[in-house]
């Protein structure tokens, strides 16, 4: 089946500097790619949607200069969050539409990002 | 009023009992409905997908839907311990076939 490789699963930084998170198509190609934020107990929110060769298109209040998101081929995009502060730290994890009718989201494994 | 309800929890049961997780959502044009599970720290993985009124058993597990009530549930039949997870419902409430809206997730725990 379809897979989507996501790195790193962890991640540690200092505040002030700028992490990127990298999401492959692993099988198949993805011309979108939606990145979620889950903070803990809490459900997946959808902070964009990247889409190759375009630029992404963020939900409302997400910012685009602190989260960027490039889609610059059919299996990569890659989020980076620039200047990380403590309240960034989150789970972050991308989905690829797969199956038929590209109805069905296919997981990164996510990335753990802890900003000190 | 969120999108996509569910009840927190946590729900325990059994081992051996039936699992019963609800989910309510507003958006009456939804088209597509999803029943993940999210081990912890793990990212969620699907389980059951279902588009029409009714249900739909696959294995241990059967989705039922009904759409003028809003509410798509998901029964666990002979609950496992490894099926201790939470579990997100999923809803396609934006007219895309390619976003989804997830639900804060019920935590079921099954008792050995």
């Amino acid at each position: 089946g379809a897979v989507v490789s996501q790195h790193p699963s962890w991640v540690i930084c200092k505040s002030g500097t700028s992490v990127k998170i990298e999401c492959r198509s692993l099988d198949f190609q993805a011309t979108t790619m939606f990145w979620y934020r889950q903070f803990p107990k809490q459900s997946l929110m959808l902070m964009a949607t990247s889409n190759e060769g375009s630029k992404a298109t963020y939900e409302q209040g997400v910012e685009k200069d602190k989260f960027l998101i490039n889609h610059a081929s059919l299996t990569l995009s890659t989020l980076t969050v620039t200047s990380a502060h403590p309240e960034d730290s989150s789970f972050y994890i991308c989905s690829a539409p797969t199956g038929s009718g590209a109805n069905v989201l296919t997981f990164g494994a996510g990335s753990r990002l802890t900003v000190l | 009023q969120k999108e996509v309800e569910q009840n927190s929890g946590p729900l325990s049961v059994p081992e051996g009992a039936i699992a019963s997780l609800n989910c309510t959502y507003s958006d009456r044009v939804s088209q597509s409905f999803f029943w993940y599970r999210q081990y912890s720290g793990k990212s969620p993985e699907l389980i059951m997908s279902i588009y029409s009124n009714g249900d739909k058993e696959d294995g241990r597990f059967t989705a039922q839907l009904n759409k003028a009530s809003q509410y798509v549930s998901l029964l666990i039949r002979d609950s496992q311990p490894s099926d201790s997870a939470t579990y997100l419902c999923a809803v396609n409430s934006r007219g895309s076939a390619r976003q989804l809206t997830f639900g804060s997730g019920t935590q079921l725990t099954v008792l050995p």
